[in-house]
């Protein structure tokens, strides 16, 4: 079975640029989740969608950043502009609402120059 | 907002040795979860805890969940080289979004 898949796995831009991160989420699964890992900070759950509508974004950074889940199958994940301390891994995760274990994807690396 | 302490921060051991990690937080979860996560990859589930004082077992690894719902533990025994990489834990309320605390960094040397 496909896991949860992200695209691309790495992403190295300058500055300014705008930035999409993509998800598949695993077939069936009706949560979605995007976070965010750093050294500093640890994993944050940056928004939550639950049968395609956000739950919960109060995790988003700021207006920089924007979600959409246009269907069940897939996610994007956008930052216009992009700033060097937007520098860290993303990470999709899914799962079926009523159970709290998260699959995770492999994670996009940025590096925002 | 639920917060998880997870300690130690880090952790560097020697193959064949025990460990114990710690998930504390002063809120209360209705399920506790552990994951594990290698280099370069998301984090991979290990267990779902749910019942106050419930023990679980995975080969090496044994899981305790507080009376309380408030911590959690993971103990190893006999670490291996195999176990290396961040343990998490995430701790789970009324509603469906976890509370991921901010991980145990293990390195077991050959």
């Amino acid at each position: 079975d496909a896991g949860v898949i992200q695209s691309p796995r790495h992403e190295v831009t300058e500055m300014g640029q705008e930035v999409t991160l993509r998800c598949k989420p695993i077939s069936g699964h009706n949560s979605l989740f995007w976070y965010r890992q750093t050294m500093m900070r640890g994993l944050e759950l940056l928004i939550y969608f639950n049968n395609n509508v956000p739950i919960d974004d109060s995790g988003m950074p700021e207006d920089r950043f924007s979600a959409k889940m246009p269907n069940a199958s897939f996610s994007t994940l956008k930052i216009q502009p992009s700033e060097p301390r937007d520098s860290a891994v993303y990470f999709c995760a899914s799962s079926t609402t009523g159970y709290n274990e998260q699959f995770f994807g492999p994670g996009t690396r940025l590096t925002v120059l | 907002t639920q917060l998880l302490e997870q300690s130690p921060q880090f952790l560097s051991i020697q193959e064949g040795e025990n460990l114990t990690v710690y998930c504390n937080s002063s809120s209360v979860f209705s399920s506790l979860q552990w994951y594990r996560q290698e280099p370069g990859e998301g984090p991979v589930l290990l267990v779902t805890v749910v019942t106050g004082g419930e023990v679980k077992k995975l080969k090496r690894l044994t899981f305790q969940f507080g009376d309380a719902r408030k911590d959690s533990s993971l103990h190893i025994t006999a670490a291996q080289p195999g176990d290396t990489g961040l343990y998490l834990c995430a701790g789970t309320g009324g509603s469906y979004i976890p509370t991921f605390g901010r991980g145990t960094s293990l390195i077991v040397h050959p």
